[in-house]
C-alpha cells in the first residue's frame, strides 16, 4: 500500500518563511506524481494552491511556491500571514487502479 | 463561475444504502474528470474514487471497491456516488471535485454521511 508522508505539524512565525514536504514511499517524487497542494481551515472545504508540482491558480498567494526537494514535493510559504494557519495536503498521482493518494497533512501553526 | 454542489448525505445504518449527487455549473461538465473524495471527523484528506469524461473508465480506492459506484450524467452536469453495505467507518464528509487532468482546481462544500445504529 503506497503511504505518501508529510510532516505531522510545523510550526512558523509571522513573517517567516516555512518549507511543508511530502514524500513517497515508493522513492522519490518527481514531476511526474503532478503534486498538488490543499489548504484546509476548520470547517471549510480544502481550498487548492498548487498543481503539477509548481502551477499556481488564479487565487494562489504570490507567498505560497511549489517545487521538488530532495527527492520531495514541497510547498514553500515566504512571508507567512496569521491567516496560513491552516492544515496543509498534498496530493500525488500514481496511476493505474488507484491513481491519487492523499498525504496525512501538516498542521501549520504561527505563533 | 465553477460551482460544484453536492448533496445526498445524511444519516444510515450500518449495512444501508446512499446515494450521493454533485451537480456542476460554469463549466463543460462532460470535458473533465470527476472524483469524489471524503475526510472523517477529525481526520485527513482520502481519495475515494474518479470517472473520466463521458463515464468509460473509473478507479476507487481499494477500502470501497465493491460497495461504491461511481457514475455521471453529463446531459445533466451531475456526478453521482453509489454507496452499499455502508460500514461505520464510511462516516465522513464527501467532497466531489473537478479533475482538469492532474489539477485539482475546483471541489464542492461538502455532504456528511453518517453511518450508525
Amino acid at each position: 500500500q503506497t503511504v505518501v508522508t508529510q510532516e505531522p505539524s510545523l510550526t512558523v512565525s509571522p513573517g517567516g518563511t516555512v518549507t511543508l514536504t511530502c514524500a513517497s514511499s515508493t522513492g522519490a517524487v518527481t514531476s511526474g506524481y503532478y503534486p498538488n497542494w490543499f489548504q484546509q481551515k476548520p470547517g471549510q472545504a480544502p481550498r487548492p494552491l498548487i498543481y503539477s508540482t509548481s502551477n499556481k491558480h488564479s487565487w494562489t498567494p504570490a507567498r505560497f511556491s511549489g517545487s521538488l526537494l530532495g527527492g520531495k514535493a514541497a510547498l514553500t510559504l515566504s512571508g507567512v500571514q496569521p491567516e496560513d494557519e491552516a492544515e496543509y495536503y498534498c496530493l500525488l498521482y500514481y496511476g493505474g487502479a488507484q491513481p491519487w493518494v492523499f498525504g496525512g497533512g501538516t498542521r501549520l501553526t504561527v505563533l | 463561475e465553477v460551482q460544484l454542489v453536492e448533496s445526498g448525505g445524511g444519516l444510515v445504518q450500518p449495512g444501508g444504502s446512499l446515494r450521493l449527487s454533485c451537480v456542476g455549473s460554469g463549466f463543460t461538465f462532460s470535458n473533465y474528470y470527476m472524483n469524489w473524495v471524503r475526510q472523517a471527523p477529525g481526520k485527513g484528506l482520502e481519495w475515494v474514487a474518479n470517472i473520466n469524461q463521458d463515464g468509460s473508465a473509473y478507479s476507487y480506492v481499494d477500502s470501497v471497491k465493491g460497495r461504491f459506484t461511481i457514475s455521471r450524467d453529463n446531459a445533466e452536469n451531475s456526478l453521482f456516488l453509489q454507496m452499499n453495505s455502508l460500514r461505520a467507518e464510511d462516516t465522513a464528509v464527501y467532497y466531489c471535485g473537478r479533475d482538469q487532468r492532474w489539477n485539482h482546481d475546483y471541489w464542492g462544500q461538502g455532504t456528511l454521511v453518517t453511518v450508525s445504529s
